[in-house]
């Protein structure tokens, strides 16, 4: 079965530090990949997504991810983080057993920017 | 705001009682699927519907069913509740049936159920 690891529960980071969560995916084929994130008490936002092309994604807020297909990795980067992106990231893909289109997502990693 | 729209925020009830969480999904999309999120499990998928039928499931118990109306507005049920079930439940819309192979899903703002 497919799955999303995400290697970080927690993570606790200075205003300025920068940022790298892990995100490693078991599907072989072609992928889509998606972060997402959950500021405290909200709803999941997009992050970003990778669907082809350019393996180098940016996003919103100043994020990005790089796929590196060789090591089934979507990792995501921030130069330099802020208090306000203390929030819990989730990394997903698409369940492609079959005729799914839901998000298979990681356990995803809490980070705590200390102002 | 994404758009989708879920009632209740939050409910509070008993060991063996039943529950409807209900999701609106935004304009146009045909796609509704149900998440439940605890802490040990993470975000689990439970089940998507596709302009009104059903369409893949997941982890999805005996004990809870769902439907999507005409409307397009979708309805979690859970019965029997237990104290496991207390898990902030998201639903999400897509436009197509395709969902994440596609495009994204977007997500409501989650229904906290408590079972005392």
């Amino acid at each position: 079965a497919q799955s999303v690891s995400q290697h970080n529960h927690h993570v606790i980071l200075s205003e300025a530090a920068s940022l790298e969560l892990g995100c490693n995916y078991s599907y072989g084929g072609t992928v889509n990949l998606f972060w997402y994130v959950q500021y405290p008490g909200q709803h999941l936002q997009l992050l970003l997504k990778y669907f082809s092309g350019d393996p180098l994604v940016k996003g919103i807020k100043g994020f990005e991810a790089e796929f590196i297909k060789s090591k089934f990795s979507f990792n995501l980067r921030k130069p330099s983080v802020q208090w306000s992106d203390t929030a819990e990231y989730f990394c997903a893909v698409p369940n492609y057993g079959g005729s799914q289109g839901n998000l298979i997502f990681g356990k995803g990693t809490k980070l705590s920017v200390k102002p | 705001d994404s758009g989708v729209t879920q009632t209740p925020k939050h409910l509070i009830t008993a060991t063996g009682q039943r529950v409807t969480l209900r999701c609106s999904p935004r304009s146009g999309d045909l796609s509704v699927y149900w998440y439940q999120q605890s802490l040990d499990q993470g975000l689990q998928f439970l089940i998507q519907y596709y302009n009104g039928e059903e369409r893949a499931k997941g982890n999805i118990l005996e004990r809870f069913s769902a439907q999507q109306f005409p409307d397009l507005h979708s309805e979690l049920n859970l019965s029997s509740l237990e104290l496991g079930d207390s898990a902030l439940y998201f639903c999400a819309s897509s436009v197509g049936m395709g969902g994440g192979h596609t495009g994204e899903l977007f997500f409501g703002e989650g229904s906290r159920l408590t079972v005392l």
